[in-house]
């Protein structure tokens, strides 16, 4: 069964700084993606990751996606408010046409 | 312009009550989706189809029932209502056969049962 693990689950930082969200899975794909979800509102998805070595940007974020190590990293640059949000990863599974999910990343960005 | 909807938005109904929930989405999508997503922000599939046909029936109880007339429609009806069953409900819709398969969302239905 595939596990989808996201770490942190909260994390709070400043305006300016850098960070990364990390997401593991447990066996064998070559699809993640990444969606953002504000408060009380719906899921917006932010990157499609379909083969190893996938690199992503859109302003200060960046996602990649190493399909050897089942892992795909969001780093988010000189963070802004505006960015706070939960954000979840999601692998597709071909045996069922599924996305597993991540549990999401609270992101808090203080001014 | 809305790419999937979804009505209602808000849900607030008694214990043993039946409701349904509607979904359409006019991207062109062969693949429709019904999620939970509970007050902790865990996302669960529930049921999903492609082409009408159900492809992903995941174990929840039988008072749910979906259906599908038509590509572009998936709605969910709930029987016998509980407070379990309180939470978010978000359709979505991809484009399975394309091979990207990028889910796109509904805007949710929060269902409350009192």
């Amino acid at each position: 069964e595939l596990k989808v693990e996201q770490n942190p689950l909260f994390l709070s930082m400043q305006e300016g700084k850098n960070y990364t969200i990390y997401c593991n899975y447990s066996t064998t794909s070559d699809r993640l993606y990444w969606y953002r979800q504000d408060p009380g509102k719906s899921l917006e998805s932010l990157f499609v990751l379909l083969s190893n070595g996938a690199v992503k940007q859109e302003g200060r974020l960046m996602a990649s996606l190493d399909t050897k190590a089942r892992l795909s990293t969001l780093h988010i640059t000189a963070a802004v408010h505006d960015l706070s949000a939960t954000y979840f990863c999601a692998v597709f599974m071909d045996s069922n046409y599924q996305l597993i999910w991540g549990a999401g990343t609270k992101l808090i960005i203080k001014p | 312009d809305t790419a999937v909807s979804q009505t209602p938005k808000y849900l607030v109904t008694q214990m043993g009550n039946d409701k349904s929930i509607k979904c359409e989405q006019n991207l062109g999508h062969d693949t429709m989706y019904w999620y939970k997503q509970d007050s902790k922000k865990f996302l669960k599939i529930m049921f999903s189809y492609n082409n009408k046909e159900l492809i992903i029936n995941e174990t929840v109880p039988n008072r749910f029932s979906p259906k599908s007339p038509d590509k572009a429609h998936l709605n969910l009806h709930i029987n016998s209502l509980e407070l379990g069953d309180s939470a978010v409900y978000f359709c979505a819709s991809s484009w399975l056969a394309g091979g990207k398969n990028e889910q796109f969302f509904g805007p949710g239905t929060r269902l409350t049962v009192l």
